[in-house]
């Protein structure tokens, strides 16, 4: 059962467009949830990181909506660029897990110039 | 931020070798460590948790007399693959969190493992 699902699986967003990733989850005692960005051969990076008693979280071009009657969570890329092409992935954990990540499946986010 | 350092980044080995994965953190103890297995184009897989001076705890079907995970000190996870064959072939990362401080976690770059 996938705890955390991610949509979409791709992405094509011109420079300077504003590029949006969804993630839904179901365990209602997830009360952490962080933005992976990874370049290929890379490790993830943490992006941006939110929880659930905050609505929305701005750092720079990067924003985290936060939903949890509906258990969503969004990023979103303003002024998206040709550099922020990678894959981005939403996770959740929870104190109880020793802060055990569940990933969702990522977003390939491609950014034309 | 924290760093975690992983080495090798990349490892080719014959099929029945066995190779060994060091994570360290080198700015911070960690006395709980994250092995990751990613397949392309995917999501990352949890395959154990390590603790430092304890037994590692394995997620569901990952095989522990194949996938040998020691936490000898508060810096240093290993993760050893036995027998390696090439559906071992991955990309294998790990993490650490830094103890008593947000519920951040820091990735190694990642070892690719190649088995031929």
């Amino acid at each position: 059962q996938q705890q955390v699902k991610q949509s979409p699986q791709s992405l094509i967003v011109q420079k300077g467009g504003i590029s949006i990733i969804n993630c839904a989850y179901e365990n209602t005692a997830f009360d952490y949830f962080p933005w992976y960005q990874q370049f290929p051969g890379k490790g993830p990076a943490l992006l941006i990181a939110i929880r659930p008693d905050v609505s929305e979280k701005k750092e720079g071009r990067f924003t985290i909506s936060f939903n949890k009657s509906a258990k969503q969570f969004s990023l979103h890329i303003m002024d998206s660029q040709p550099g922020d092409s990678a894959t981005y992935f939403c996770a959740a954990t929870l104190r109880g897990s020793n802060y055990k990540l569940t990933f969702g499946k990522g977003t390939l986010l491609t950014v034309n110039p | 931020g924290a760093v975690v350092s992983q080495h090798p980044s990349r490892v080719i080995c014959k099929s029945g070798t066995s190779v060994k994965i060091e994570c360290r953190s080198l700015d911070f103890q960690a006395t709980t460590m994250f092995w990751y297995r990613q397949f392309p184009k995917q999501s990352l897989m949890l395959m154990a948790t390590s603790n430092e001076g304890s037994k590692a705890t394995y997620e569901q079907g990952v095989e522990k007399d194949k996938f040998l995970i020691n936490h000898a000190s508060l810096t240093l996870s290993t993760l050893t693959v036995t027998s390696a064959h090439p559906e071992d072939s991955s990309f294998y990362i790990c993490s650490a969190r830094v103890p008593g401080g947000n519920t951040e976690a820091f990735f190694g770059q990642g070892t690719r493992l190649t088995v031929v």
